[in-house]
């Protein structure tokens, strides 16, 4: 069965902090995505990647990095998070990078006070 | 990548279809419609996709209009575990994102 996991369901960080999000996925998927999603705003696409080593800018990319060191694992980066960064943050990946079929993760909901 | 517009909620009695509409009055000849759905505190699920012809999956039905302008998206019996939020997403095949708007929150009714 295909799977996306992410490292935490919930986390709580202080203002200042840096802020690591990792994400895994055992499909063997050229590309994943982070989003974040808030209500009354959908989701919103952070960043996504295509291939290892590659990353490129979604809609919202600021104070936002990404890395992508092997194929399986995208992590998102919050270099000094700040609280307009709570958000419950979703990743996905794609086995093309034509395919509208992403699988989703669990999302990780990260307070930041 | 065109703009939905979804009706923000719904209710439907278990057992019946559940149809729910989506206008992409905007959508060019190149996108696509997809619907995803998200059970509360998960992720977002891939349900169907289609271009211009009916499709028909185990899970839901995809009726697109001959103009292409709007969709519906019917769940031929709807059990209580489809409660969600639904969205309609339209995309260019090749494209790199997904917009998913706000979606219609369904709720099934016993």
């Amino acid at each position: 069965d295909v799977k996306v996991t992410q490292s935490s369901r919930y986390l709580v960080k202080r203002t200042g902090e840096k802020v690591f999000l990792e994400c895994v996925q055992d499909m063997d998927h050229e590309n994943m995505f982070w989003y974040r999603q808030d209500p009354g705003l959908g989701l919103r696409l952070i960043y996504f990647s295509y291939d290892v080593k590659m990353k490129e800018k979604g809609d919202i990319p600021e104070g936002y990095s990404v890395s992508r060191e092997k194929k399986e694992r995208f992590s998102l980066i919050l270099e000094s998070a700040s609280t307009n960064q709570t958000s419950m943050y979703l990743c996905a990946s794609s086995l093309l990078r034509q395919d509208g079929e992403q699988f989703f993760g669990p999302g990780t909901r990260l307070t930041v006070l | 990548d065109a703009k939905t517009t979804q009706p923000p909620s719904m209710d439907c009695a278990e057992g019946r279809a559940a149809n729910l509409p989506c206008n992409h009055s905007t959508i060019s000849g190149n996108e696509y419609v997809y619907w995803y759905r998200q059970i509360h505190s998960q992720g977002p699920q891939y349900i169907i996709h289609g271009l211009k012809n009916n499709e028909t999956n185990e899970m839901a039905s995809l009726i697109i209009t001959e103009d292409r302008k709007s969709s519906t998206l019917i769940l031929p019996h709807a059990t209580l575990r489809d409660t969600a939020v639904y969205y309609c997403i339209v995309r260019v095949y090749s494209g790199n994102q997904f917009y998913f708007g706000t979606g219609t929150s369904l709720t099934v009714i016993p």
